[in-house]
């Protein structure tokens, strides 16, 4: 079935340094892949989207690239700070649907 | 923007016992979704009505877990009896037909 491994799921970093969380899928037909970050105890909230018609999008300190044929997209967070600090889910959309698979999450801890 | 409101966001039930969760979507979202977060993991679907109508509600135990959205707004997510391992979030998420996805605060359920 349908399969989204996100890697790695522990990361820390010192504060201004950047942040890297990658993402694979499986099914070829997804064409939606949201980012969420969930604070402790708090709602996944959408930080940002990218869809299979363009290859990289960005909003201030955070960019999402997408590549479709090695099937894989990667979060990246520059100059980070502590309130970065989350855990961050990739999802993917299934074919035909607007279902999402997500991925395992991946715990951030940016260090003062 | 009000966002996607659930009550209530804490429920304290024995096992066997019923419980019921409520959602209120944003406004104008006709879809909307039911999740399970387990601690540690992603969310995992399970059920997603447009408007009124279920469109996918293949990862719900229909033995025990039920949910409606009569007039396409709100919606109820119910659960009985309760087994211990139903202890989780239970995230209500609402979208437009072609928007992100918006979660709730959810409802942080401990079935002792």
């Amino acid at each position: 079935g349908e399969n989204v491994e996100q890697h790695p799921s522990t990361l820390s970093v010192q504060e201004g340094d950047s942040a890297v969380i990658k993402c694979t899928y499986s099914d070829s037909a997804s064409n939606y892949f949201p980012w969420y970050k969930q604070e402790l105890g708090k709602r996944p909230q959408l930080i940002i989207d990218i869809r299979s018609n363009v290859g990289e999008k960005k909003d201030q300190r955070i960019a999402v690239t997408l590549n479709k044929t090695a099937k894989h997209f990667s979060l990246h967070i520059t100059e980070t700070q502590p309130e970065d600090s989350a855990v961050y889910f990739c999802a993917a959309s299934i074919r035909g649907t607007y279902k999402y698979i997500f991925g395992t999450g991946t715990r951030l801890k940016v260090l003062a | 923007e009000a966002g996607v409101a659930q009550s209530p966001r804490y429920k304290i039930i024995e096992k066997r016992q019923s419980v019921a969760f409520w959602c209120n979507p944003i406004s104008g979202h006709a879809t909307l979704y039911w999740y399970q977060q387990i601690l540690g993991q992603g969310p995992k679907l399970l059920i997603q009505f447009q408007n009124n109508g279920v469109v996918d509600d293949s990862q719900l135990p229909k033995d025990r877990f039920s949910a409606e959205r009569l007039k396409g707004v709100d919606s109820t997510l119910k659960i009985q009896p309760a087994k211990l391992e139903d202890s989780a979030v239970y995230l209500c998420a609402s979208s437009s037909t072609s928007g992100g996805r918006y979660f709730g605060p959810g409802t942080r359920l401990t079935v002792t």
